[in-house]
């Protein structure tokens, strides 16, 4: 049992290319979402799903798309990176009483 | 609209000291209400949870907080300090509705001092 697991954990892009991040969770969770964690920020909500082949915007959704195909899975893609994307991402999945996340990947976006 | 206001975003206590990390939320319905710890480099871990049963809440690492609904806050505390507390808090509101979606405070990082 591997709770939510993240690939990558680090990457580095350059302005204008594209990524795609993987979250994976074997909990059978119906609920996904992906945050973005900024310094003095908190957790922003990016994006998230309530089941598989639905998504809804978050809080921040500007710059970011997302795929919900398999219940398991939940992408996050860039299209074309910006700086202000530079970020620690987290993805989460469980029900209203406890969310369980992912170890995070840092991205860097020069 | 749901909002978490973390009074303090650097606090610092002595080892063996009380802990007290504030949280004040913002809510139309009744809230669920979360304590977080993040650890350097790592993900977020659930320290504790209320979801409308006792209003005193235990979590992990001897870590409680209490639901005041009077006073809109959720703090957490901790009677003693240990180096190992050292870490950054987040407090955080959901409410039923909202699809379980998570708003977080800006977060506390505590430091324990010798």
């Amino acid at each position: 049992n591997a709770g939510v697991t993240q690939t990558p954990k680090f990457r580095v892009l350059k302005t204008g290319q594209s990524m795609t991040l993987l979250c994976a969770q074997d909990m059978n969770h119906e609920y996904m979402y992906w945050y973005r964690q900024d310094p003095g920020m908190g957790l922003r909500l990016i994006h998230y799903s309530v089941g598989e082949g639905t998504t809804a915007k978050g809080e921040v959704p500007d710059g970011y798309n997302v795929s919900r195909l398999k219940k398991q899975n939940f992408l996050l893609g860039l299209e074309s990176a910006a700086p202000s994307q530079t970020s620690v991402y987290f993805c989460a999945s469980g029900p209203y009483n406890e969310q369980f996340f992912g170890p995070g990947t840092r991205l860097t976006v020069l | 609209a749901q909002s978490v206001t973390q009074l303090g975003s650097h606090v610092s206590v002595s080892e063996g000291a009380l802990v007290l990390l504030r949280c004040n939320y913002s809510s139309s319905v009744p809230p669920y209400l979360f304590w977080y710890v993040q650890y350097p480099n790592q993900g977020l871990q659930l320290l504790l949870k209320y979801t409308s049963a006792a209003t005193l809440v235990k979590g992990i690492n001897g870590f409680e907080a209490e639901f005041k609904k009077s006073e809109t806050s959720f703090h957490l505390t901790k009677p003693s300090a240990h180096m190992s507390d050292a870490a950054e808090y987040f407090c955080a509101v959901t409410t039923t509705g909202t699809a379980s979606k998570l708003t977080f405070g800006t977060g506390t990082r505590l430091q324990v001092t010798l």
